[in-house]
């Protein structure tokens, strides 16, 4: 199984700050790496795909990169509607997901 | 776009047995990978199963032999049945259509509560 370490567990920031998010992967994986942002009470959403994708409608200040078995998401300043948990996940072998990351005002 | 719609969780003992539904509209369940994906409360994301568009199933080591994923395509639907059920099952069950290795439609999610 591949274990997928997120940091930080808590990430606090203030709207129009920038926000660095890190996905640390057990094995190094190809390009199968999705970013998802869940807010309370809600399904988890599609951010980013493959890397660095940007799944419809996110905006452009959401990007990821990285390669072998670390990598980012950040979000270049931070909207009132950011604050939320952010989970990384692969899928070169069956799904597994990170622990999350909550970025919090 | 796509539109999932779970039903048939709730409360029941451990040992019981469930059985989940997911309704699908938009797209035909038959020619695509579908999952069920839960989440503990306040825990993260867990993969439970899924079936690829060949027929194909696979399950995560916690649930295997217990859980039985398959579909409907005449009713468009996905099931998860839900057998020997335990305390660590409680759980919100999404299920989600997965696009080229991404999960790209999750639908809002039922709940299970094993107690």
């Amino acid at each position: 199984e591949i274990v997928l370490t997120q940091s930080p567990a808590t990430l606090s920031l203030s709207p129009g700050e920038r926000a660095t998010l890190s996905c640390r992967t057990s094995q190094s994986i190809d390009r199968l790496l999705h970013w998802y942002q869940q807010k309370p009470g809600q399904p988890p959403r599609l951010l980013i795909y493959d890397i660095s994708i940007r799944a419809a409608g996110v905006p452009a200040r959401f990007s990821g990169g990285g390669s072998g078995t670390d990598f980012t998401l950040t979000i270049s300043s931070l909207e009132p509607e950011d604050f939320a948990v952010y989970y990384c996940q692969q899928r070169t072998s069956w799904p597994t997901f990170g622990q999350g990351t909550k970025l919090e005002i | 776009e796509g539109q999932l719609v779970e039903s048939g969780g709730g409360l029941i003992q451990p040992g019981g047995s469930l059985t989940l539904s997911c309704t699908v509209s938009g797209f035909s369940v038959s020619n695509i990978f579908m999952n069920w994906v839960r989440q503990a409360p306040g825990k993260g994301l867990q993969y439970v199963s899924d079936i690829y568009s060949d027929g194909s199933t696979y399950y995560a080591e916690s649930v295997r032999g217990r859980f039985t994923i398959s579909r409907d395509n005449s009713k468009n639907t996905l099931y998860l049945q839900m057998n020997s059920l335990r305390v660590e099952d409680t759980a919100v069950y999404y299920c989600v259509r997965e696009t080229m290795w991404h999960f790209d439609i999750w639908g809002q999610g039922t709940r299970v509560i094993v107690s």
